[in-house]
């Protein structure tokens, strides 16, 4: 079946300094990947997404990266900020889903904490 | 965006009880989602609620212990039965728009 899950669970930064987040899937058969980012009380935020036929998307401060051959995706943060700390979720939409992001399969989250 | 206003944002329950948690969507939505977060954890997907039909359940989630009403296409519930400590969690809801929109969650703590 299908899991997704992270390298590390916690990771620490500098401001200003670029952060990586990785994450590792275990099926091939899934379409579409999301980030999302989570802050202490609150539900997960959307941050960027990526469709297997693409290996690299830009967003604001944000790159996430695709390989596919070792089933491998990353964020990564350019710049990165105290706001910026919160725990990040990679998450992956089964192909047999019709592509419905609501059956997302969550990794087990990578805290990021940024030193001023 | 869709805005989603999700209560009680937390409660302290006795076991044995059962608590219903609400969610609320400023817009018509087809699928509402509901998961699981169990402390330090990942969410995990406990059901899918479309309204007008019985909602499908995953894998170690039974309607017996979570059921969920669907009444319309801006709302749902989702009631923890017979909640022991193991049930201490936050649940989410969520719903599909131009992407996955999640609530801010109910913090359950049993006792």
């Amino acid at each position: 079946g299908e899991s997704v899950g992270l390298h590390l669970p916690t990771l620490s930064v500098q401001e200003g300094d670029n952060s990586i987040i990785n994450c590792a899937y275990s099926n091939s058969a899934s379409d579409y990947f999301i980030w999302y980012k989570q802050e202490s009380g609150k539900g997960p935020q959307f941050i960027i997404d990526i469709r297997s036929n693409m290996d690299k998307r830009q967003g604001q401060r944000v790159t996430v990266l695709l390989n596919k051959t070792v089933k491998h995706l990353s964020l990564q943060i350019a710049a990165t900020q105290p706001g910026d700390s919160a725990v990040y979720f990679c998450a992956g939409v089964p192909l047999n889903y019709g592509g419905s992001q609501g059956n997302l399969i969550f990794g087990k989250g990578t805290k990021l904490s940024v030193k001023p | 965006s869709a805005v989603i206003s999700q209560k009680p944002s937390r409660d302290i329950c006795q076991r044995g009880t059962s608590l219903t948690i609400q969610c609320q969507v400023d817009s018509q939505v087809t699928m509402m989602f509901w998961y699981r977060q169990q402390p330090g954890q990942s969410l995990t997907l406990i059901a899918t609620a479309n309204q007008g039909s019985e909602a499908t359940y995953e894998s170690g989630f039974v309607i017996d212990k979570f059921p969920i009403s669907r009444p319309n296409l801006t709302f749902s519930t989702l009631t923890v039965s017979n909640m022991s400590p193991e049930d201490s969690s936050i649940y989410l809801c969520s719903v599909i728009g131009s992407e996955a929109f999640f609530g801010q969650g109910t913090r359950l703590t049993v006792v």
